[in-house]
């Protein structure tokens, strides 16, 4: 069966410091893979998506990035944090059927 | 206009009430349709898929109106475990899912 991990739970950077949230997906070979943010109270806000390795797609112009290094990992970064990075971060990923599977997500505090 | 709207809710009823939840949504070239649900700092889960036939799933019955661009949830006999935030969500382009912001759903003893 299909599993997806991300990593770390919980995060507490202070502005100003790199970022790197890391997700991988077992039991499935070329899923499409997702990165959405959701800030306290709101929606879920869609930042990258990939159909393939190196193929990256953004769909809101700010200070991360996404990287697609292997078939079944997605890498979020940033260089530099800003406070309104603050929120829920959450992976996805689908085989282009019924919906997504999430991630666990990463709980992140910029202070 | 969002491209996905839902009710915003809160919806606060007593176990064994009926509830529904309304959702529209403005690209009328979507396909894929469903509801999503998500407990207090969890990530999202399926909840179920949304047939333009309309499909039940036990106590859980979607609609879809594709005349009208709209999507609904109706929960029969509701119970407490059943409180948490409802999402719609609709296919925007071929790859990737717009969601609604939620519908806040207690349950109430």
């Amino acid at each position: 069966s299909q599993t997806i991990h991300q990593w770390p739970a919980t995060l507490v950077q202070p502005v100003g410091s790199p970022l790197s949230l890391e997700c991988t997906v077992e039991g499935t070979s070329n899923p499409n893979l997702y990165w959405y943010r959701q800030a306290a109270g709101r929606g879920l806000q869609l930042l990258f998506y990939s159909v393939g390795i190196g193929q990256i797609s953004s769909e809101v112009p700010q200070n991360l990035s996404a990287s697609r290094p292997q078939d079944r990992q997605f890498i979020l970064s940033s260089k530099k944090l800003l406070l309104s990075d603050s929120g829920f971060y959450l992976c996805a990923w689908s085989g282009g059927g019924d919906g997504y599977t999430f991630g666990s997500g990463t709980r992140l505090t910029v202070v | 206009r969002k491209e996905v709207e839902q009710d915003p809710g809160p919806f606060n009823v007593p176990e064994g009430a009926t509830v529904a939840f309304n959702c529209t949504y403005s690209n009328s070239a979507s396909q894929s349709f469903f509801w999503y649900r998500q407990d207090c700092r969890k990530e999202p889960k399926l909840l179920m898929s949304v047939y333009s036939s309309g499909n039940e799933d036990g106590r859980f019955t979607a609609q879809l109106n594709r005349a009208s661009q709209y999507i609904s949830l109706l929960i029969r006999d509701s119970k407490l475990s059943d409180s948490a935030t409802y999402l719609c969500v609709v296919n925007a382009k071929q790859f990737y899912m717009r969601f609604g912001a939620g519908t806040r759903l207690t349950v109430k003893p």
